[in-house]
C-alpha cells in the first residue's frame, strides 16, 4: 500500500519558469516531510523540509507548501534550472520513528 | 553535509552466489543505519534499520535470512544478498544517521539521514 504518492512521473518546465512538483499521502499521523533530488546513478540528497506545524517553508529556490487537511504537499523551484533536472522523491515520517515513507519520484526536466 | 559512501556501486554476479555491500560513514559515526531497495520506477522501500552492535531490525516482508545486516562499528554497516537471484537484481541504497547530539549540533532533525550512492545489483 503507497502511502506517499507522486503521480506525475515526468514534468518538463522550461528554464526560468516555475516547477510545481506535487506529492499526496494517506496517514494522517505523518508530521514530518522531506524532499530529495536524485542524480542517475547516485543516493538521493536532502533539499528541503517541513513539520506540520508549518504550511511553509521555503529556502532559496525552493519552496515546501503542506496542506495538511488536503494531505498534500508541492515543492515549488523559482526560477527553474538546467541543473534542477533530476528525479524528486517527497518521503514522509512520524518525526519521532525511523521509517520514512518514500513516493515513487517525479522526473523533472528543465529545458535550457 | 555528512557523507556516506557504498562499495561496490555495481555488481554483477550469477545466481546462487552471495554478495557483500558496504556502506561507510565518512566523516560522522552512525548510530543508525537504513537500507532501502529501489525498484525500477518505484519508491525506495526500506528494507531494514540497523543499530551499531545490535541486530537489524526488519520491515514486513524481508527475509532476513537472506539479506544478512551487520553494523559492527560506528562507520560501517553490511548488507549480505545471500544465494542471490534474479529477482534480487535492484537498485540497494543505504543511509545513515548520528546521534542525536551530533544531528543537533548540525541544525538537522533527527529524522535526517544522508544517503550513499547506490549499489546496482544484476544477478544472472
Amino acid at each position: 500500500d503507497q502511502q506517499v504518492k507522486q503521480n506525475s512521473p515526468s514534468l518538463s518546465v522550461q528554464e526560468g519558469r516555475i516547477s510545481i512538483l506535487n506529492c499526496d499521502y494517506t496517514n494522517s499521523m505523518f508530521d514530518y516531510f522531506l524532499w530529495y533530488k536524485k542524480y542517475p546513478a547516485e543516493g538521493p540528497t536532502f533539499l528541503i523540509s517541513i513539520s506540520s506545524i508549518k504550511d511553509k517553508n521555503e529556502d532559496g529556490r525552493f519552496t515546501v507548501f503542506l496542506n495538511k487537511s488536503a494531505k498534500h504537499l508541492s515543492l515549488h523551484i523559482v526560477p527553474s534550472q538546467p541543473g534542477d533536472s533530476a528525479v524528486y522523491f517527497c518521503a514522509a515520517s512520524v518525526r519521532t520513528g525511523n521509517q520514512f515513507y518514500f513516493g515513487t519520484g517525479t522526473s523533472l526536466t528543465v529545458i535550457p | 553535509g555528512a557523507v556516506v559512501s557504498q562499495h561496490p556501486s555495481w555488481v554483477i554476479c550469477k545466481s546462487g552466489t552471495s554478495v557483500k555491500i558496504e556502506c561507510r560513514s565518512l566523516d560522522f559515526q552512525a548510530t543508525t543505519m537504513f537500507w532501502y531497495r529501489q525498484f525500477p520506477k518505484q519508491s525506495l522501500m526500506l528494507m531494514a534499520t540497523s543499530n551499531e552492535g545490535s541486530k537489524a531490525t526488519y520491515e514486513q516482508g524481508v527475509e532476513k535470512d537472506k539479506f544478512l545486516i551487520n553494523h559492527a562499528s560506528l562507520t560501517l554497516s553490511t548488507l549480505t544478498v545471500t544465494s542471490a537471484h534474479p529477482e534480487d537484481s535492484s537498485f540497494y541504497i543505504c543511509s545513515a544517521r548520528g546521534t542525536p547530539s551530533l544531528w543537533e549540533g548540525l541544525k538537522l532533525s533527527y529524522n535526517e539521514q544522508f544517503f550513499g550512492p547506490g549499489t546496482r545489483l544484476t544477478v544472472l
